[in-house]
């Protein structure tokens, strides 16, 4: 199966500031969806990045807090904004680069103090 | 949107015993149901899907059922060992083949005991 890495695995950081996290997959892929998942809970879909276009976020999930690019086939970067500690979460990429079935990449683990 | 309910949270069954786990969802256009595993710290894995068009699907010890009339689908784990315990997710979507953002149920937590 195809290769999904992301970068950071984790970080720890100030409320106000901003982390962005990358995605990458070693195959071209279409669409490219960004989870998150907070302590103990399931995952929730935050958005969904096809290249080429504009991210569609779900509800409760805005571009101004999460804005997201797409510059390529393969890469995908999600900026979590003006952090508060409710942003304490894993963040997970995901896309389908056999066409198929979904997979996931190893999470970034955000801690904001 | 879609809603996914997933029972039980914690599912604790002797080794060797089977375990099944229920998620019932809302949205009768979704048509494809995979099933994640999850173990600590760890990302979750695909173990098994299936389509609408398609009442039961068995993959070794695992096998995963399809009611679209009740909007049902079930996960099946026979034999279990000890490496089967972690938390379970069930998932639905609209658009066949997964081509469009999963809703999750809740997780199960399934205990194996030795």
């Amino acid at each position: 199966s195809a290769v999904i890495s992301q970068k950071p695995s984790r970080d720890i950081c100030q409320r106000g500031t901003s982390l962005t996290i990358q995605c990458q997959v070693d195959s071209q892929v279409t669409m490219m969806f960004w989870y998150r998942q907070q302590p103990g809970q399931s995952l929730t879909l935050i958005a969904t990045a096809n290249q080429g276009s504009e991210a569609t976020y779900e509800s409760g999930f805005v571009i101004d807090k999460f804005p997201i690019s797409r510059p390529n086939l393969t890469f995908s970067t999600l900026t979590v904004s003006n952090m508060s500690p409710e942003d304490s979460s894993i963040y997970l990429c995901s896309s389908m680069p056999g066409g198929n079935e979904q997979f996931f990449g190893p999470g970034t683990r955000l801690t904001v103090l | 949107g879609e809603n996914v309910e997933q029972h039980p949270s914690t599912l604790s069954v002797q080794e060797g015993d089977s375990a099944v786990i229920k998620c019932t969802y809302s949205d009768s256009a979704s048509n494809y149901f995979p099933w994640y595993k999850q173990e600590l710290g760890k990302r979750p894995q695909l173990i098994i899907d299936i389509r609408s068009n398609v009442g039961e699907k068995k993959d070794q010890r695992i096998a995963v059922t399809l009611n679209k009339t009740a909007k049902h689908f079930s996960l099946h784990i026979t034999e279990t060992q000890p490496e089967d315990s972690a938390v379970y997710f069930c998932a639905a979507s609209t658009a066949g083949g997964g081509a469009d953002g999963l809703t999750f149920g809740k997780g199960t937590h399934l205990i194996i005991q030795p």
